[in-house]
């Protein structure tokens, strides 16, 4: 069955500090992958996504994931977290359905 | 509009009520999604439209929950007999085709009293 996982539940960072969020995906054929953000008080948004082609792929506000075929990974990134990236990141994927399923989010505390 | 909008934002209800949440999904976007956002448990996935017919209603927890899409625009999501354990932030999001970049609303937050 198509499923996500995310490693970290919870993560708290000092600024400046490196970000690396881990997801892995089930699904087994083709695989859009994407990466969602949700700040405080705000719908989630799209912070990047893989279809196909350069397995790294950037977002939006310096993150980047790399899509690991062979490992079934597509972990977030980031070299220079700031306070602003606090914030909820969720992982997803599609599979052949339609379907988007989500992973169970990783909670991101950036201290000042 | 301009983005997706549910309504209402907020309901309170006591258990054993019906209860319907809307969704207007951005013009154009034949895909509509619903998700149920609990705290420590992520966003589950519920079920998705394309167009008016859904493809998969494999994540409604039980047979009181129902969903149903009109004109390949509005959806509305049917909670029936509410349960306490229903309480929990329903979220709706749109796309052009599936498989596509999703665009969320604000959600609606129900509480089961």
């Amino acid at each position: 069955a198509q499923s996500v996982s995310q490693h970290n539940h919870h993560v708290i960072l000092s600024e400046a500090a490196s970000l690396e969020l881990g997801c892995n995906y089930s699904y087994g054929g083709t695989v859009n992958l994407f990466w969602y953000v949700q700040y405080p008080g705000q719908h989630l948004q799209l912070l990047l996504k893989y279809f196909s082609g350069d397995p790294l792929v950037k977002g939006i506000k310096g993150f980047e994931a790399e899509f690991i075929k062979s490992k079934f990974s597509f972990n977030l990134r980031k070299p220079s977290v700031q306070w602003s990236d606090t914030a909820e990141y969720f992982c997803a994927s599609f599979g052949n359905t339609g379907k988007l399923i989500f992973g169970q989010g990783t909670t991101l505390q950036v201290k000042p | 509009g301009a983005g997706v909008s549910q309504s209402p934002s907020n309901k309170v209800t006591e258990k054993g009520k019906d209860v319907e949440l809307r969704c207007d999904p951005i013009s154009g976007h034949t895909a509509l999604y619903w998700y149920r956002q609990s705290l420590g448990q992520g966003l589950e996935f519920l079920i998705y439209f394309q167009g008016n017919s859904a493809p998969d209603k494999s994540g409604l927890p039980s047979d009181r929950f129902s969903a149903e899409r009109t004109g390949g625009s509005v959806s509305t999501l049917t909670i029936q007999r509410t349960q306490q354990e229903d309480s929990a932030v329903y979220l709706c999001a749109s796309g052009k085709p599936a498989g596509e970049k999703l665009f969320f609303g604000s959600g609606t937050q129900l509480s089961v009293l």
